[in-house]
């Protein structure tokens, strides 16, 4: 089974500098994606960014870009100039895009990582 | 789109009673997801079907908990008897489709106390 690791519970940045949360995850497949969802205090599930594990290229989305190590099994978030906005819970999640795999339909989430912003 | 429309958005119940959690999924989509959401746990998927059927159960905690998709456009989630352990937030999201790339939508929720 896959397995999803977010090893920072919390993490603080100040306004308009760079931080980056990290996220290790364990798996057997080599055809699946990655998530990075936010939930703000609302508990709405936000997607944030996607990697396709099958892409070199480490995806981007405005401020928000990751750092897709497939060999290390690593997907780390970067926030740039973050904002107060940016305050929430990250979740790293997994997906396997093989329809046989185990766990085709479902999402595997890590453990989330609370961002605080400071003006 | 109104996205994805979950109901009630609280619910307070006591042990042994039935809760039903309803969903209304994106219009057109042909997935839907049901997750909770807990301190111990974290998010798990409890069910997901496509296309109405029920394709993956494996999350479901036990027999007190049954999910039925009657059409594309509702979904529900009964627990029956509820217990306090079972207090979480719900959480439903639809997709286009089943494909590991399609994003999956989240609606806001229901979160769930028994006491």
């Amino acid at each position: 089974a896959q397995t999803v690791t977010q090893s920072q519970p919390e993490m603080s940045v100040q306004e308009a500098e760079t931080v980056t949360l990290s996220c290790t995850y364990d798996t057997s497949e080599s055809d699946y994606y990655l998530f990075w969802y936010k939930q703000p205090p609302s508990r709405q599930m936000i997607l944030v960014i996607r990697q396709e594990a099958y892409k070199q290229q480490n995806a981007t989305e405005n401020r928000f870009s990751v750092n897709f190590q497939k060999a290390a099994k690593s997907f780390s978030l970067k926030i740039s100039d973050s904002q107060l906005g940016d305050a929430a819970m990250y979740f790293c999640a997994y997906r396997s895009a093989s329809a046989g795999g185990t766990s085709y339909g479902k999402l595997t989430f890590g453990q989330g990582t609370i961002l605080t912003v400071h003006p | 789109d109104a996205g994805v429309i979950q109901s009630p958005r609280h619910e307070v119940t006591e042990m042994g009673q039935e809760v039903t959690l309803r969903c209304k999924p994106i219009s057109g989509h042909n997935s839907l997801f049901w997750y909770r959401q807990t301190m111990m746990r974290g998010l798990e998927l409890l069910i997901y079907f496509n296309n109405n059927v029920p394709i993956d159960d494996s999350g479901m905690p036990e027999d007190r908990f049954s999910a039925k998709m009657p059409n594309a456009s509702f979904s529900t989630l009964k627990i029956q008897p509820s217990e306090p352990r079972d207090s979480a937030v719900y959480f439903c999201a639809s997709s286009l489709r089943d494909t590991a790339y399609n994003e999956q939508f989240f609606g806001p929720g229901t979160r769930l106390t028994v006491l």
